[in-house]
C-alpha cells in the first residue's frame, strides 16, 4: 500500500486564521480524497483532488472555505479558511491504491489525521 | 452506492471471535463489501473485502451471504488492540479502469474488546 505522511499532526488555531494541511505520499496518485471527521462523528468526504484539474468539491463544503492544491501527483495540501470553532475537526487525507489488483486488496489508504482546535 | 446497516456498539472478551453483522440489502451485483476499521486518533485502515465468495486474510474472515444482502466480518481471537471502530462498506469494485471515486462512511460499529 501507499505511505502517506500527512502534517501537521495536530494544531491549535484562533479563530479567523487559517491553517494548511499537507499530505505527501509516497508514490505517485491520481486520485486524493479530503475528508472531515467532526467530535464522535463518521468521516465526510470534502473534495476529490485530481493532478492538473480543479478540485471537485462536495455538497456543503465550497472552494473559497476549503481551497485544494495539487501541484504533482504525488502531494496535495488542504486549507481551512477562516476558521471558526465549529471548524475543530479531524481533517485526513486518502489515496486510491494501485499497487495490486482487488483480488490482493487494494484499496484505499489514509493519512493519520490532523486534529485541529479553533479557540 | 448501496447503504448499509449497522449496530452501533458491541462488546467482546479478549480471545473470543467477534462476529460484525452488516446488513446491505439493496446491494447491486457488481457492488462489493468492503470492511474498514478506525483506531482512536488514527486514519481508517483496510481489513478485507469481497463480493460472493467468502475471505480471509491474516486479519479477519468475511462471510457474505449466498444472497448477499448481509455479511459477517470475523476477528478470530480479538485482541485489546482491536477495539476500534469498524466500517462496512458497499460500492462497485475499486479497479484501474473503473469506478472513481470516494468511500461513504456510514456511523459503524464500535467494538470494544474487555480483558
Amino acid at each position: 500500500s501507499a505511505v502517506i505522511s500527512q502534517k501537521p499532526s495536530r494544531d491549535i488555531c484562533q479563530r479567523g486564521t487559517s491553517l494548511t494541511i499537507q499530505c505527501q505520499v509516497d508514490s505517485q496518485v491520481t486520485m486524493m480524497f479530503w475528508y472531515r471527521q467532526q467530535p464522535g462523528q463518521s468521516l465526510t468526504l470534502i473534495a476529490t483532488a485530481n493532478q492538473g484539474s480543479e478540485a471537485t468539491y462536495e455538497s456543503g463544503f465550497v472552494i473559497d472555505k476549503f481551497p485544494i492544491s495539487r501541484p504533482n501527483l504525488t502531494f496535495s495540501t488542504l486549507t481551512v479558511s477562516n476558521m471558526s470553532p465549529e471548524d475543530s475537526s479531524i481533517y485526513l487525507c486518502s489515496v486510491l491504491n494501485r499497487r495490486g489488483p482487488p483480488s490482493k486488496g487494494y484499496g484505499y489508504t489514509f493519512g493519520s489525521g490532523t486534529r485541529l482546535t479553533v479557540v | 452506492d448501496a447503504k448499509t446497516t449497522q449496530p452501533t456498539s458491541m462488546d467482546c472478551a479478549e480471545g473470543r471471535a467477534a462476529n460484525l453483522p452488516c446488513n446491505h440489502s439493496t446491494i447491486s451485483g457488481n457492488e462489493y463489501v468492503y470492511w474498514y476499521r478506525q483506531i482512536h486518533s488514527q486514519g481508517p485502515q483496510y481489513i478485507i473485502h469481497g463480493l460472493k465468495n467468502n475471505e480471509t486474510n491474516e486479519m479477519a474472515s468475511l462471510i457474505i451471504t449466498e444472497d448477499r444482502k448481509s455479511s459477517t466480518l470475523i476477528l478470530p481471537h480479538a485482541t485489546l488492540r482491536d477495539t476500534a471502530v469498524y466500517y462496512c462498506i458497499v460500492r462497485v469494485a475499486l479497479n484501474y479502469g473503473g469506478s472513481q471515486g470516494n468511500l461513504i462512511f456510514g456511523k459503524g460499529t464500535k467494538l470494544s474488546v474487555k480483558p
